[in-house]
Protein backbone atom coordinates (compact mmCIF):
# COMPACT_ATOMS: atom_id res chain seq x y z
CA UNK A 1 0.00 0.00 0.00
CA UNK A 2 0.81 3.11 -0.59
CA UNK A 3 2.53 5.41 2.47
CA UNK A 4 1.35 8.64 3.93
CA UNK A 5 3.13 11.15 6.07
CA UNK A 6 1.46 13.49 8.57
CA UNK A 7 3.36 15.37 10.96
CA UNK A 8 3.01 14.06 14.47
CA UNK A 9 0.87 16.93 16.37
CA UNK A 10 -0.83 20.19 15.91
CA UNK A 11 -2.29 22.58 17.90
CA UNK A 12 -5.48 24.94 17.17
CA UNK A 13 -7.50 27.58 19.04
CA UNK A 14 -11.11 27.00 19.28
CA UNK A 15 -13.81 28.38 16.36
CA UNK A 16 -10.69 28.90 14.00
CA UNK A 17 -10.35 26.99 11.13
CA UNK A 18 -7.64 24.32 11.18
CA UNK A 19 -5.62 22.35 8.29
CA UNK A 20 -4.20 19.13 8.73
CA UNK A 21 -1.88 18.22 6.02
CA UNK A 22 -1.28 14.76 4.60
CA UNK A 23 1.72 13.77 1.69
CA UNK A 24 1.61 10.99 -0.33
CA UNK A 25 3.94 11.35 -3.21
CA UNK A 26 3.26 7.70 -4.17
CA UNK A 27 -0.62 7.33 -4.62
CA UNK A 28 -1.49 5.74 -7.81
CA UNK A 29 -4.34 6.34 -9.70
CA UNK A 30 -6.31 4.17 -8.39
CA UNK A 31 -6.29 4.98 -4.53
CA UNK A 32 -9.06 6.71 -2.74
CA UNK A 33 -7.90 9.05 0.23
CA UNK A 34 -9.33 8.33 3.26
CA UNK A 35 -9.92 10.76 6.58
CA UNK A 36 -10.34 9.01 10.40
CA UNK A 37 -9.95 10.38 13.64
CA UNK A 38 -10.05 8.92 17.07
CA UNK A 39 -11.02 10.51 20.01
CA UNK A 40 -9.20 9.26 23.34
CA UNK A 41 -10.38 5.84 24.54
CA UNK A 42 -12.31 5.33 21.25
CA UNK A 43 -12.31 3.35 18.48
CA UNK A 44 -11.80 5.91 14.82
CA UNK A 45 -14.44 7.15 12.94
CA UNK A 46 -14.94 7.82 9.65
CA UNK A 47 -14.25 11.79 8.53
CA UNK A 48 -14.19 11.69 4.61
CA UNK A 49 -12.90 10.54 1.78
CA UNK A 50 -12.30 11.38 -2.11
CA UNK A 51 -10.48 10.65 -5.26
CA UNK A 52 -9.60 13.80 -7.06
CA UNK A 53 -12.20 16.45 -6.49
CA UNK A 54 -12.61 18.11 -3.26
CA UNK A 55 -15.33 17.27 -0.82
CA UNK A 56 -17.23 18.21 1.49
CA UNK A 57 -20.01 16.64 4.41
CA UNK A 58 -21.08 17.88 7.32
CA UNK A 59 -17.80 17.15 9.42
CA UNK A 60 -15.19 18.60 7.35
CA UNK A 61 -13.93 19.20 3.39
CA UNK A 62 -11.34 17.92 1.83
CA UNK A 63 -8.74 19.45 -0.24
CA UNK A 64 -6.78 17.00 -3.08
CA UNK A 65 -3.79 18.48 -5.00
CA UNK A 66 -3.73 18.60 -8.62
CA UNK A 67 -1.14 16.37 -8.34
CA UNK A 68 -3.02 14.21 -5.85
CA UNK A 69 0.63 13.56 -4.10
CA UNK A 70 -1.04 15.87 -1.02
CA UNK A 71 -4.58 16.68 0.45
CA UNK A 72 -5.16 18.53 3.28
CA UNK A 73 -8.14 17.82 5.72
CA UNK A 74 -9.86 21.30 6.76
CA UNK A 75 -12.24 21.91 10.22
CA UNK A 76 -13.60 25.06 9.31
CA UNK A 77 -14.80 25.91 12.98
CA UNK A 78 -12.65 23.35 15.78
CA UNK A 79 -14.61 22.71 18.93
CA UNK A 80 -12.89 21.04 21.86
CA UNK A 81 -14.80 18.00 20.58
CA UNK A 82 -12.60 17.93 18.06
CA UNK A 83 -9.26 17.08 19.60
CA UNK A 84 -8.24 13.57 18.44
CA UNK A 85 -6.07 11.80 16.30
CA UNK A 86 -6.24 12.59 12.68
CA UNK A 87 -5.42 9.31 10.49
CA UNK A 88 -5.22 9.38 6.51
CA UNK A 89 -5.80 6.58 5.10
CA UNK A 90 -4.91 5.38 1.53
CA UNK A 91 -7.58 2.94 0.06
CA UNK A 92 -6.62 0.97 -3.33
CA UNK A 93 -9.57 0.01 -5.79
CA UNK A 94 -7.37 -2.84 -7.28
CA UNK A 95 -6.36 -6.53 -5.57
CA UNK A 96 -7.56 -8.19 -2.48
CA UNK A 97 -7.84 -5.28 -0.38
CA UNK A 98 -11.38 -6.17 1.15
CA UNK A 99 -11.38 -2.54 2.63
CA UNK A 100 -8.73 -2.84 4.04
CA UNK A 101 -7.27 -0.01 6.47
CA UNK A 102 -3.23 0.70 6.91
CA UNK A 103 -3.20 3.16 10.07
CA UNK A 104 -0.17 5.65 10.54
CA UNK A 105 0.55 7.37 13.49
CA UNK A 106 -1.36 10.07 12.58
CA UNK A 107 -1.65 14.08 13.65
CA UNK A 108 -2.31 14.84 17.18
CA UNK A 109 -4.62 17.73 17.00
CA UNK A 110 -5.33 19.84 20.26
CA UNK A 111 -7.40 22.42 20.62
CA UNK A 112 -7.28 25.38 23.41
CA UNK A 113 -10.28 27.14 24.53
CA UNK B 1 -29.29 1.69 11.44
CA UNK B 2 -26.42 -0.59 11.70
CA UNK B 3 -24.39 -1.08 14.95
CA UNK B 4 -21.52 -2.68 16.82
CA UNK B 5 -21.27 -4.19 19.80
CA UNK B 6 -18.24 -5.27 21.67
CA UNK B 7 -17.82 -6.12 24.88
CA UNK B 8 -16.24 -6.54 27.47
CA UNK B 9 -15.47 -2.89 27.85
CA UNK B 10 -12.21 -3.48 29.94
CA UNK B 11 -10.45 -7.00 30.82
CA UNK B 12 -7.82 -7.86 33.20
CA UNK B 13 -5.94 -11.39 32.87
CA UNK B 14 -3.17 -12.90 33.99
CA UNK B 15 -0.61 -14.27 31.74
CA UNK B 16 -1.45 -17.84 30.46
CA UNK B 17 -5.21 -17.08 30.71
CA UNK B 18 -7.53 -18.11 27.97
CA UNK B 19 -9.05 -14.99 26.01
CA UNK B 20 -12.23 -14.38 24.37
CA UNK B 21 -13.36 -11.54 23.06
CA UNK B 22 -16.88 -10.91 21.20
CA UNK B 23 -18.19 -8.90 18.85
CA UNK B 24 -21.30 -8.21 16.88
CA UNK B 25 -22.90 -6.02 14.09
CA UNK B 26 -26.78 -5.60 13.64
CA UNK B 27 -28.61 -3.73 10.98
CA UNK B 28 -26.37 -5.44 8.27
CA UNK B 29 -26.10 -8.41 6.26
CA UNK B 30 -22.53 -10.19 5.08
CA UNK B 31 -20.42 -7.34 6.14
CA UNK B 32 -16.62 -7.50 5.96
CA UNK B 33 -15.54 -7.74 9.43
CA UNK B 34 -12.22 -6.40 11.09
CA UNK B 35 -10.06 -7.14 15.02
CA UNK B 36 -7.19 -4.29 14.95
CA UNK B 37 -5.22 -3.95 18.27
CA UNK B 38 -3.59 -0.22 19.55
CA UNK B 39 -0.70 -0.79 21.75
CA UNK B 40 0.29 2.00 23.87
CA UNK B 41 0.76 5.00 21.76
CA UNK B 42 1.20 3.24 19.03
CA UNK B 43 -1.42 3.28 15.65
CA UNK B 44 -4.10 0.29 14.69
CA UNK B 45 -2.42 -2.47 13.32
CA UNK B 46 -5.19 -5.05 11.66
CA UNK B 47 -5.13 -8.69 13.02
CA UNK B 48 -7.74 -10.50 11.16
CA UNK B 49 -10.01 -9.54 8.51
CA UNK B 50 -12.86 -12.55 7.86
CA UNK B 51 -14.96 -11.65 4.49
CA UNK B 52 -17.84 -14.63 5.23
CA UNK B 53 -18.55 -17.16 7.82
CA UNK B 54 -16.17 -19.15 8.65
CA UNK B 55 -13.58 -17.39 6.25
CA UNK B 56 -10.76 -16.03 8.53
CA UNK B 57 -7.25 -14.02 7.17
CA UNK B 58 -4.84 -13.32 9.23
CA UNK B 59 -2.39 -9.98 8.63
CA UNK B 60 0.30 -10.81 11.29
CA UNK B 61 1.90 -13.86 12.52
CA UNK B 62 0.76 -13.80 16.28
CA UNK B 63 -0.82 -15.67 19.59
CA UNK B 64 -4.35 -15.14 19.00
CA UNK B 65 -6.94 -16.32 16.65
CA UNK B 66 -10.19 -15.32 15.24
CA UNK B 67 -13.53 -17.06 14.20
CA UNK B 68 -16.93 -16.43 12.96
CA UNK B 69 -19.34 -18.53 13.77
CA UNK B 70 -22.54 -16.19 12.44
CA UNK B 71 -22.80 -14.00 9.89
CA UNK B 72 -22.97 -11.22 12.29
CA UNK B 73 -20.26 -12.26 14.91
CA UNK B 74 -16.39 -12.24 14.92
CA UNK B 75 -14.58 -13.69 18.16
CA UNK B 76 -11.18 -13.50 18.73
CA UNK B 77 -9.62 -15.20 20.98
CA UNK B 78 -6.11 -16.99 22.71
CA UNK B 79 -5.63 -20.34 24.61
CA UNK B 80 -2.79 -18.48 26.78
CA UNK B 81 -1.87 -14.86 27.05
CA UNK B 82 1.32 -12.94 26.79
CA UNK B 83 1.73 -9.65 28.12
CA UNK B 84 2.77 -8.58 24.73
CA UNK B 85 -1.21 -9.46 24.34
CA UNK B 86 -1.96 -6.32 26.34
CA UNK B 87 -3.64 -3.57 24.54
CA UNK B 88 -6.54 -1.82 23.34
CA UNK B 89 -8.42 -4.35 20.88
CA UNK B 90 -11.39 -2.76 17.97
CA UNK B 91 -14.17 -4.94 15.89
CA UNK B 92 -14.70 -3.18 13.13
CA UNK B 93 -17.48 -3.96 10.49
CA UNK B 94 -17.52 -2.72 6.37
CA UNK B 95 -19.05 -3.31 3.02
CA UNK B 96 -15.75 -3.76 2.19
CA UNK B 97 -15.52 -1.64 -1.15
CA UNK B 98 -13.08 1.25 -2.18
CA UNK B 99 -15.45 4.20 -0.75
CA UNK B 100 -17.54 2.53 1.92
CA UNK B 101 -16.52 3.70 5.28
CA UNK B 102 -15.35 1.05 8.45
CA UNK B 103 -17.52 1.20 11.25
CA UNK B 104 -15.72 0.73 14.58
CA UNK B 105 -16.60 -0.41 18.13
CA UNK B 106 -16.03 1.21 21.46
CA UNK B 107 -12.99 -0.86 21.85
CA UNK B 108 -11.93 -3.90 24.57
CA UNK B 109 -8.60 -2.38 26.59
CA UNK B 110 -6.96 -5.23 27.85
CA UNK B 111 -4.28 -5.38 30.10
CA UNK B 112 -2.18 -8.78 31.02
CA UNK B 113 -0.96 -9.27 34.38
Amino acid sequence: DAKTTQPNSMESNEEEPVHLPCNHSTISGTDYIHWYRQLPSQGPEYVIHGLTSNVNNRMASLAIAEDRKSSTLILHRATLRDAAVYYCILKNAGGTSYGKLTFGQGTILTVHP
Amino acid sequence: SQTIHQWPATLVQPVGSPLSLECTVEGTSNPNLYWYRQAAGRGLQLLFYSVGIGQISSEVPQNLSASRPQDRQFILSSKKLLLSDSGFYLCAWGEGGIVQPQHFGDGTRLSIL
